[in-house]
């Protein structure tokens, strides 16, 4: 069964510092690996997806990047802003179409 | 274009009661999820719908059922509710199936008392 696991579960920095979220992953046989923003109270908000074909994915200042072989993902987020303050999920699909399976979360203070 | 709605926001019932959360998403997707968000668990896949007419059973289904209205609409039913049904339940819409983004409503946060 795939299990999904986000390190560090907590994490607080200054403004302007750049920082990466980790999420690791049991199962290599996955099929995309979806980033997401979660604010207290609020749904969740897609921010990037890769496909397993892929490598890493960019968005504004945020870069995530796949390495099926080691089982990781990284969320690169550059330039930090209070803004950003919010939980980051990973969730990730099987080859064979299992269910989106989420990990627990990173939540991220960023402090002015 | 309002994405994925959910009604309602927030909801109390008693054990026994019977609800529908409702679910609409206005982005022509052909597939809809319903999860439950919990402390300590993360969130979990309860049914999904990969396209208009069908249903299957995710990994928590036990205690709900659900109907694919339209292609728009896909509604969640609790029909004996239990305190171990307090949850935020999240519904989600994608293209085709899970090997697409997944686009979340605001939640429906839930109390069986």
């Amino acid at each position: 069964k795939q299990e999904v696991t986000q390190i560090p579960a907590a994490l607080s920095v200054p403004e302007g510092e750049n920082l990466v979220l980790n999420c690791s992953f049991t199962d290599s046989a996955i099929y995309n690996l979806q980033w997401f923003r979660q604010d207290p109270g609020k749904g969740l908000t897609s921010l990037l997806l890769i496909q397993s074909s892929q490598r890493e994915q960019t968005s504004g200042r945020l870069n995530a990047s796949l390495d099926k072989s080691s089982g990781r993902s990284t969320l690169y987020i550059a330039a930090s802003q209070p803004g950003d303050s919010a939980t980051y999920l990973c969730a990730l699909t099987g080859t064979y179409g299992q269910n989106f399976v989420f990990g627990p979360g990173t939540r991220l203070s960023v402090l002015p | 274009n309002a994405g994925v709605t959910q009604t309602p926001k927030f909801q109390v019932l008693k054990t026994g009661q019977s609800m529908t959360l409702q679910c609409a998403q206005d982005m022509n997707h052909n597939s809809m999820y319903w999860y439950r968000q919990d402390p300590g668990m993360g969130l979990r896949l309860i049914y999904y719908s990969a396209s208009e007419g069908t249903t299957d059973k995710g990994e928590v289904p036990n205690g709900y059922n659900v109907s694919r209205l339209n292609k728009r609409e896909f509604s969640l039913r609790l029909e004996s509710a239990a305190p171990s049904q307090t949850s935020v339940y999240f519904c989600a819409s994608s293209w085709e199936g899970l090997y697409n983004e997944q686009f979340f409503g605001p939640g429906t946060r839930l109390t069986v008392l």
